[in-house]
């Protein structure tokens, strides 16, 4: 299996833009994490689903926030409108359920608002 | 919900010699703890994990080992190499929903 797969890797926008950030995760694998990281705050969990389905979405930072999982094989994260303090770099990660509880973390989106 | 803490938040450590970082946590209904290796640009890493109802795992130079009473759980990495040169987390789950709580990070310098 390819891994976790994400894209952009890098992202460069302006202050109002839009920003999507797109994340396929291992085949077979029942859960999605979307993750963000800045030196200041850590690894902070923003929202995962299970099946498809967001469980628990109280990490995003704020109503700009969205992510959405139309398929198990495809998520979005959309920022709108993005802001200079959303640079950091964001992370899917995917599980396998079921009582195995490893999860495995793509490359990153490197995104920087100016 | 689960608070997990990292100590210390830099270790640097001569080549060959050993490493050992410790990480606490405060649900003792957590029963799963990995450790991931992040290098620089790159996602974290699963490099090691174990269960509650085991003491310590091995797998060639790198060692967990836990102690639920005391709520810590520690990773051991022995004859260290430039290429431990990482940050490391540690993380806790009790299983629900398969989310995990990360600590800060280490950051590991291996001085060659």
């Amino acid at each position: 299996d390819a891994g976790v797969i994400q894209s952009p890797r890098h992202e460069v926008t302006e202050m109002g833009q839009e920003v999507t950030l797109r994340c396929k995760p291992i085949s077979g694998h029942d859960y999605l994490f979307w993750y963000r990281q800045t030196m200041m705050r850590g690894l902070e969990l923003l929202i995962y689903f299970n099946n498809n389905v967001p469980i628990d979405d109280s990490g995003m930072p704020e109503d700009r926030f969205s992510a959405k999982m139309p398929n198990a094989s495809f998520s979005t994260l959309k920022i709108q409108p993005s802001e200079p303090r959303d640079s950091a770099v964001y992370f899917c990660a995917s599980s396998l359920g079921g009582g195995t509880y490893e999860q495995y973390f793509g490359p990153g989106t490197r995104l920087t608002v100016t | 919900g689960e608070n997990v803490e990292q100590h210390p938040s830099t270790l640097s450590v001569q080549e060959g010699d050993s490493a050992v970082i410790k990480c606490t946590y405060s649900d003792s209904a957590s029963n799963y703890f990995p450790w991931y290796k992040q290098e620089l640009g790159k996602g974290p890493q699963l490099i090691i994990d174990i269960r509650s109802n085991v003491g310590e795992k091995k797998d060639q130079r790198i060692a967990v080992t836990l102690n639920k009473t005391a709520k810590h759980f520690s990773l051991h990495i022995t004859e260290t190499q430039p290429e431990d040169s990482a940050v490391y987390f540690c993380a806790a789950s009790n299983g629900g929903n398969n989310r995990l709580a990360f600590g800060k990070g280490n950051q590991v310098v291996v001085i060659p």
